[in-house]
């Protein structure tokens, strides 16, 4: 089956310093979606991309959807201590019309 | 617009027990997913309804089942409890099965 896997599991980083995680499909994504989930609250949908090579911004966020339509990225710049939670990536394909969730990567920052 | 509404919030049940949970969409939505969230399996697909149909269903045992109401409301079910069902339950809206997902604030069981 198809399967999304996430890395880093987790990251540690100060105030300030930049985070990337990377999200990798098995199989081809129609779509992804990227979700936030901060300590003790539910997933949050931040941005959907569909493009092949699309890169779209939010505010310190950049995501982008791979030319391939396998990977995609989240990369945060100078991070904030509202920045920390679980970010996970949502891949679907257009056929099984089910999304599959990363593994998701767990962001900690500190001061 | 209301959100998401999961209950209950929070239940505690005993092995071999059997429990229901509810989830009621965003107003107009008319598909409705399950996912089981754990710290080490992250969150899990469980199933999918659209229009009172199952249209898609995940890798769980058939302890798992649900349905949906004419109204769009879900239900859950999980017979049989094991202590490996202890997790986080949580429902998620959509207008069409590919639009991002709305979720609830999830219902929390455990199983003794």
């Amino acid at each position: 089956g198809q399967q999304v896997m996430q890395i880093p599991q987790y990251q540690h980083v100060q105030e300030g310093e930049d985070f990337t995680t990377y999200c990798n499909s098995s199989t081809t994504l129609s779509n992804i979606q990227w979700y936030k989930q901060r300590p003790g609250g539910h997933p949050v949908f931040l941005i959907q991309l569909v493009k092949s090579g699309e890169v779209k911004k939010q505010k310190r966020l950049t995501f982008q959807f791979g030319e391939a339509k396998k990977n995609s990225s989240l990369h945060i710049t100078a991070t904030q201590t509202t920045d920390v939670g679980t970010y996970f990536c949502a891949g679907l394909t257009g056929t099984a019309s089910k999304l599959t969730f990363g593994t998701g990567t767990r962001l900690q920052v500190t001061l | 617009k209301a959100g998401v509404t999961q209950t209950p919030r929070y239940l505690i049940k005993t092995r071999g027990q059997q429990v229901t949970l509810s989830c009621s969409p965003i107003s107009g939505h008319r598909s409705v997913s399950w996912y089981q969230q754990t710290p080490g399996q992250g969150l899990q697909f469980l199933f999918e309804y659209f229009s009172e149909t199952q249209r898609n269903k995940g890798n769980f045992p058939g302890r798992f089942s649900g349905r949906q109401f004419s109204n769009s409301r879900s239900e859950m079910n999980v017979s049989t409890l094991e202590l490996g069902d202890s997790a986080l339950y949580l429902c998620a809206s959509a207008g069409t099965g590919y639009s991002p997902l709305h979720f609830g604030n999830g219902t929390r069981l455990t199983v003794t």
